[in-house]
Formats: structure tokens, C-alpha cells, sequence
């Protein structure tokens, strides 16, 4: 079992629809989360982290950290063609600078 | 502001040739850096790190070295280039533990 999970899509939505992207994870040591987009032959670039529970807002973004379930997610709320991107969880346990990566989801707003 | 600069954007090199990707950091000191290949499908591996001028981790063994001649200045390279070394090479940094990793462009090594 690998230790984050990511479905890689892809995700097809219409214009405005909103989007919910999760990984889930099996290591209950981390606890630093954070949230990339990459667009086609560029580098990831960082949306969002976060190191508690609950959820955090960022413009039309919300990053949500559930973690007695292990399960991360990321909310795009009005999505926008601009949006359609790889998404890449990534974690890493308290007081190391080791991210573990989930092999991203492709996601596809189409106007 | 903190900027990262990797080159070249792309290159293609015969097998057996010689490899040279540069990475610099600016508007930071000190900064650890990392060397990440991405094959597609297949997410993010961490190829090296360093936490200082001259300290170089290795995570996987392969084909591969790394060398950190300045506080800036990451350089991945190799002696002779395999089929398998193809695949898109991520370089980033961050100030330390609990910061966020921040990804330079990428080079794009296609090896023919």
C-alpha cells in the first residue's frame, strides 16, 4: 500500500462547477499538508498547506484535513477553464522536510 | 521575494553522453535543495537533497549525481546518460523543516 493515495482522474467538470480533489493517507505521523497545481510542462506550483485539522480558505480555494480518517481534500469552488491543471497532494511528518507525494489528479474545466 | 531558476527548459541527449542541470536560488540563504524526477503516472521522486554547501543525500541509487558548490547552486549530473534517465527534472527548495517546498520550471531530458 502506498502511503498516500491519489485518484488520477482525469476530472471533467463544466465551467462553475465545484471541484473536490482527496488523497488519503495511511502514515498517522504526518501532519503537514499541502496542495500543488502543475500545469503542463511547468513545475508544481503551491496552492495551500496547512498543519491542523478542520479547514482553511483561501480565495476559491478550501483545503480540508480530516485526520482520524486520513483524508485530505481540496475544494475549487466557480471553477474556471484556467483551473484545469494536475493537482498533487503532498504531506510530511512533523519537524522533517520529506514530502510524500500522491501521483496527482488531471483535472479538465471545460467552458 | 524568493525566485528558482533551472536550465535548460528541455534537452536531448544520446545515450552515453554526459549530463549538466544547474539550479539557483535567490533572495534566500541557506535554503535546502532538492533535486525531484517526475515520470508520468508515476508522481514525484526525490532523487537528492542537500541541507548545505558540500552535504548531498542520496535517495535513490542510480546513474545520477549531485554536487552543491555555493549556498545556491544545486547541479544534478551524470557521466554517462541511460534510456531510463529520460523524464522531467524538478529542482526546489525550502528554508528549512515545516516550510513549504517551492519547484523550480523543470527540464524536460528526453535521452535518445
Amino acid at each position: 500500500q502506498k502511503e498516500v493515495e491519489q485518484d488520477p482522474g482525469p476530472l471533467s467538470v463544466p465551467e462553475g462547477a465545484i471541484v473536490s480533489l482527496n488523497c488519503t493517507y495511511s502514515n498517522s505521523a504526518f501532519q503537514y499538508f499541502m496542495w500543488y497545481r502543475q500545469y503542463s510542462r511547468k513545475g508544481p506550483e503551491l496552492l495551500m498547506y496547512t498543519y491542523s485539522s478542520g479547514n482553511k480558505e483561501d480565495g476559491r480555494f478550501t483545503a480540508q484535513v480530516d485526520k482520524s480518517s486520513k483524508y485530505i481534500s481540496l475544494f475549487i469552488r466557480d471553477s474556471q477553464p484556467s483551473d484545469s491543471a494536475t493537482y498533487l497532494c503532498a504531506m510530511s511528518v512533523w519537524g522533517t522536510d520529506k514530502l510524500i507525494f500522491g501521483t496527482g489528479t488531471r483535472l479538465q474545466v471545460f467552458p | 521575494s524568493q525566485t528558482i531558476h533551472q536550465w535548460p527548459a528541455t534537452l536531448v541527449q544520446p545515450v552515453g553522453s554526459p549530463l549538466s542541470l544547474e539550479c539557483t536560488v535567490e533572495g534566500t540563504s541557506n535554503p535546502n535543495l532538492y533535486w525531484y524526477r517526475q515520470a508520468a503516472g508515476r508522481g514525484l521522486q526525490l532523487l537528492f537533497y542537500s541541507v548545505g554547501i558540500g552535504q548531498i543525500s542520496s535517495e535513490v541509487p542510480q546513474n545520477l549525481s549531485a554536487s552543491r558548490p555555493q549556498d545556491r547552486q544545486f547541479i544534478l549530473s551524470s557521466k554517462k546518460l541511460l534510456l531510463s534517465d529520460s523524464g522531467f527534472y524538478l529542482c526546489a527548495w525550502t528554508q528549512g523543516n515545516n516550510s513549504p517546498l517551492h519547484f523550480g520550471n523543470g527540464t524536460r531530458l528526453t535521452v535518445t
